[in-house]
């Protein structure tokens, strides 16, 4: 089964729109971690951000912005007044304490922003 | 901040020929190096762990012999496409973890490799 789903596959938006990607997670461990990573054309990943299932506080870091529902065992992204520089694929990754290290990725979502 | 190095960026091989990928941890010793690999348009697919001074372990489905491991000290490992063959074209990341970080700190990534087999 996929621990990480995000929906979104393609997403575009024109400038200055506010945009939220979706992720949804599974997992049994009471202790977790969640990941936004961005992809740029030019392959690298940017890590974004880490939270723990500990801390359901959300966070806003200038644009950016991630909603945390364990409810709903949901990890959002939101970028608000979305620019060109935007336009990346993101991933959402979740690692689990029961199985240290390893990293399970979504399948991507790739944001297009129009100028 | 941590730093990864993979090199080369890019190689283009031809069909028969073995080509290796380093991943250097910069600033912090690596115990542990993962290996991904990316078809375009699709996720990371981990196809391996490896452990500074024991051998790699490998994700179902991934041959060990055609990809080598070698995770030979804590701050290199590399990775060896043996016989590489048109359908291994692909962009490989590997990634470390560090020992100043605990289990719970990001992964740290290399710039990748893009691997063109003709």
């Amino acid at each position: 089964a996929q621990k990480v789903t995000q929906a979104q596959t393609e997403i575009s938006v024109v400038e200055k729109e506010d945009v939220t990607l979706d992720c949804v997670y599974e997992t049994r461990d009471t202790t977790y971690y969640l990941f936004w990573y961005k992809q740029p054309p030019s392959g690298e990943l940017v890590f974004l951000i880490r939270r723990n299932s500990f801390d359901e506080q959300n966070e806003i870091s200038g644009r950016y912005s991630w909603n945390f529902q364990k409810s709903t065992s949901s990890f959002n992204f939101t970028i608000t007044a979305s620019q060109v520089v935007d336009s990346a694929v993101y991933f959402c990754a979740l690692s689990e304490a029961r199985t240290g290290n390893q990293f399970y990725f979504g399948t991507g979502t790739s944001l297009t922003v129009i100028p | 901040g941590a730093v990864v190095s993979q090199h080369p960026s890019w190689v283009i091989c031809k069909s028969g020929t073995s080509v290796k990928i380093e991943c250097r941890s910069l600033d912090f010793q690596a115990t542990t190096m993962f290996w991904y690999r990316q078809f375009p348009k699709q996720s990371l697919m981990l196809m391996a762990t490896s452990n500074e001074g024991s051998k790699a372990t490998y994700e179902q489905g991934v041959e060990k012999d055609k990809f080598l491991i070698n995770h030979a000290s804590l701050t290199l490992s590399t990775l060896t496409v043996t016989s590489a063959h048109p359908e291994d074209s692909s962009f490989y990341i590997c990634s470390a973890w560090g020992m100043r970080g605990s289990y719970n700190s990001p992964l740290h990534f290399g710039n990748g490799t893009r691997l063109t087999v003709t």
